[in-house]
Parts: C-alpha cells; structure tokens; sequence
C-alpha cells in the first residue's frame, strides 16, 4: 500500500547531528499527524496540522520541529536528540474532522 | 488512572479457539470507539470502528459498554494470521479530533 509513505525507514544519528523526516500522503486528506512509539508505551500524539496549519503541539521539546509546506507533505527536523528520543515516529493522515487515520509505515529511530 | 486500559497480554491461544480482549476508558465524554491492528514493526491499521449497537465483521464482533466505560473485541475461529496486537483507541467529543490510544493486547494464534 502506498497511501501514506515515510522516509527514511531507519535512522540511526548522533546527538549532535541534524536529520529530517519526510511523510507524504497520496489520499487526498487535509490533516496530517505526527505520532511517537516507544517500547512499553502507548503511541503519543506528537503534532497536528489541518489544512497545513499546526493546530496541536502536544508539549513536545523543541528539538522536534515539524514543518508542513502543503497538505500532502509533512516534515519532522530534528537536532541535539537524545538517547530516549530513540523511537518509532509514525505519520498519519485523515480528513479533518474524521477519526479513521491512515498511517505510514514508520521511521525507526536511534539516537546514539 | 489511565485515559485508556488494555491488557497487555500475551493472549495465547490455538488456531480456531475464540478469543475476547476488553478495554477501559476514564473520560466518560467520548464518543467515537475503535480497534486498530498493529503487526510486529508495522504501522497500525483500522480494524473497525465500534458503535454503540455493537458491530460485526466476519469472525470480529465489537461491542461498547458505555455504563461501564468498556468497550470488547471478540475474534472467534482464530486463525495464525489474526497474531498482532490489538490497540484500543478512544476520541473525546467536540472537534479536537485527537485519539487516546491504549498500550494494545498481544495476541499469539498458535497452530
């Protein structure tokens, strides 16, 4: 399935390093999510845009800045992470005001 | 308490055994109810949603308890394919749309 696709698929970087994650959709949604799964825990809702505007930002540090040039293409820059930072990072996609999201296969995270 | 509650499991079980998983929520405001299916290193993906009348689809029944804030999934003929886990996932009314996502059952269908 090619509905949601994320890039890359496995990440491994530094603290001190720079990287982007990329998410685009091809359904024709206008709300896009960023979500975080760690091991033993629940996946946590990390931002939300509709129509390319943020709308959430669920208190998540300021080394994870989302950017989302148009509806289909969401971005997630990180810099200076952390070693607990290492985790799954799924983008979702959905029309706004409607609960079912698709999501993307998923980056896999590690911060050495 | 956690907003939602599962059981972590493992849940084993034969091929062809029927299995039931429940699923607690605190917030008694919320109004729309699923299960998502999520296999090992893969993305979650919606396995129905959960209405009020209870709902069936093929060998999955989905019933909500709004009394007892708790909604269940029945598998029954289980077969080694249905091996995953089961996310429960709960939405607050009014329109912020965000998801409270529960920590999911593991299920293992054993041949």
């Amino acid at each position: 399935e090619t509905g949601v696709t994320q890039t890359p698929r496995h990440l491994v970087m530094g603290m001190t390093n720079k990287k982007s994650l990329k998410c685009e959709q091809h359904l024709g949604h206008n709300a896009m999510y960023w979500y975080k799964q760690s091991a033993k825990k629940p996946l946590e809702l990390m931002f939300v845009y509709n129509f390319k505007e943020q709308t959430e930002n669920n208190s998540v540090p300021s080394r994870f800045s989302p950017e989302c040039p148009n509806s289909s293409h969401l971005f997630l820059h990180l810099h200076t992470l952390q070693p607990e930072d290492s985790a799954l990072y799924l983008c979702a996609s959905s029309q706004v005001l409607e609960d079912t999201q698709y999501f993307g296969p998923g980056t896999r995270l590690t911060v050495l | 308490r956690k907003e939602v509650e599962q059981d972590p499991g493992p849940f084993n079980v034969p091929e062809g055994a029927t299995v039931a998983f429940n699923c607690t929520y605190s917030n008694s405001a919320s109004q729309s109810f699923f299960w998502y299916r999520q296999d090992c290193r893969k993305e979650p993906k919606l396995l129905m949603s959960v209405y009020s009348s209870g709902n069936e689809d093929g060998r999955f029944t989905a019933q909500l308890n709004r009394a007892s804030q708790y909604i269940s999934l029945l598998i029954r003929d289980s077969k080694l394919s249905d091996s995953a886990t089961y996310l429960c996932v709960v939405n607050l009314a009014g329109n912020n749309r965000k998801l409270i996502w529960g920590l999911g059952t593991s299920l293992a269908v054993n041949p």
